[in-house]
């Protein structure tokens, strides 16, 4: 199985702050890769697909880009809405597989 | 627009079988070829992905649970189904039904999850 690893796991930032997230893979998935926002008690939305395609409505600040094994989304003047878990998702394999998730706080 | 609503117990007992059903709004499982998944998230854990179903046949279970799940569907009730059995506390979590595109797998619709919880 494919193994998602994210760092940081943990992230504390202020509200205007730039922040990346990376996601790397444990072998190639190509750019078969997609990151999500989750806020507590809610489902999760989906903000990149294909690594760099950005989901119709999400806010052109997230931006996503990697290929073959090493990722990153990036946040560029971070919102207040923004503070929540991110996670990314591999589909390269028939088992798809989530990354542990980066909890993004305020400062 | 699209929606999906999971339903079924939030209570279940040890080693019993956990049943989920997803159902699908503002659309039609007939139309257009996605991915239908389950994902659960475990308080305090991350997302796990269980398995996915297209209305076409293709199925496709995590092969850490895939002696316990089934996935099916029923295209003329708009729902898909989820069966875990022989459940354990480790099977307390949110779980979701989502819509992914053939793609890249990318989960763009969600339901709202349900809480199961395994206990006597």
């Amino acid at each position: 199985d494919i193994q998602m690893t994210q760092s940081p796991s943990s992230l504390s930032a202020s509200v205007g702050d730039r922040v990346t997230i990376t996601c790397r893979a444990s072998q190639t998935i190509i750019n078969y890769l997609n990151w999500y926002q989750q806020k507590p008690g809610k489902a999760p939305k989906l903000l990149i697909y294909g690594a760099s395609s950005l989901q119709s409505g999400v806010p052109s600040r997230f931006s996503g880009s990697g290929s073959g094994t090493d990722f990153t989304l990036t946040i560029t003047s971070l919102q207040p809405e923004d503070f929540a878990t991110y996670y990314c998702q591999q589909s390269y394999s028939n088992y798809y597989t989530f990354g542990q998730g980066t909890n993004l706080e305020i400062k | 627009q699209v929606q999906l609503q999971e339903s079924g117990p939030g209570l279940v007992k040890p080693s019993e079988t956990l049943s989920l059903t997803c159902t699908l709004s503002g659309g039609s499982m007939s139309s257009g070829t996605y991915y239908w998944s389950w994902i659960r998230h475990p308080a305090g854990k991350g997302l796990e992905w269980i398995g996915r179903l297209t209305t076409g046949g293709t199925i496709h279970y995590n092969p850490s649970l895939k002696s316990r799940v089934t996935m099916s569907v029923d295209t003329s009730k708009n729902q898909f189904s989820l069966k875990l059995t022989s459940v354990t506390a480790a099977d307390t979590a949110v779980y979701y039904c989502a819509r992914a595109a053939l793609g890249y797998g990318d989960h763009h619709y969600w339901g709202q999850g349900t809480l199961v919880t395994v206990s006597s």
